[in-house]
């Protein structure tokens, strides 16, 4: 039981460059996050998808696009990186947004925009 | 100002002690508060839930919510170095299950 994974670990790009980050969970759950993490400002939300076929828009999802592939994935794409983009970002997941869901995180893919 | 406020510390204590970490914040429509631990490099693992007012405990850990204050602290009794980590406070309303808004964390140093 692998729980929530995320690849790649770590990636440089170039600023106007592309990329996709990838998440997957095991657990059979049907919601599935986006954040980001910065020094000093916490996790923030970018997306999130409450089920497969649906994804909404959370704090700061301005730069970003996502793709709810199938229950499993979910995937967030940068289609013009940016400096502002360089962050830490976790993928986690839950089980179906009840009041007492917890959300289970990936170990983070640390992302440098140049 | 943000909603949820949180020391960032660092914080650096000897092994045994009682830590407190604390976090404050505005939004009167939290009620559920969490607590997640994150080891360096590694992503967020919940360590406490807590629902309203009032103070729950597990093992050396406790949890404690003052919601006519906007106050919530996590008590770490025995302090081990293993306890070193970064810890995050998060919350959220009744009506946003999927929303959590989080503090920014406070580091921890728990030196042998």
């Amino acid at each position: 039981n692998a729980g929530v994974t995320q690849t790649p670990k770590f990636q440089v790009l170039k600023t106007g460059q592309s990329m996709t980050l990838q998440c997957a969970q095991d657990m059979n759950h049907n919601s599935m996050y986006w954040y980001r993490q910065d020094p000093g400002m916490g996790l923030r939300l970018i997306y999130y998808s409450a089920s497969e076929g649906t994804t909404d828009k959370g704090e700061v999802p301005n730069g970003y696009n996502v793709s709810r592939l199938n229950k499993r994935e979910f995937s967030l794409r940068l289609e013009s990186a940016a400096p502002s983009q360089t962050s830490v970002y976790f993928c986690a997941s839950s089980t179906d947004g009840s009041q007492r869901e917890t959300q289970y995180f990936g170990p983070g893919t640390r992302l440098l925009v140049l | 100002q943000k909603e949820v406020e949180q020391d960032p510390g660092p914080l650096s204590v000897p092994e045994g002690a009682i830590v407190s970490l604390n976090c404050t914040y505005s939004n009167s429509a939290f009620q559920y508060f969490m607590w997640y631990r994150q080891y360096s490099r590694k992503g967020p693992e919940l360590l406490m839930y807590t629902y309203s007012s009032g103070n729950k405990e597990d093992g050396r850990f406790t949890a404690q919510v003052d919601k006519s204050s906007k106050y919530i602290s996590l008590f770490i009794r025995d302090s081990q170095p293993s306890d070193s980590a970064t810890y995050l406070c998060a919350m959220r309303s009744s009506g946003s299950a999927r929303q959590l808004t989080f503090g920014s964390g406070t580091q921890l140093t728990v030196l042998p």
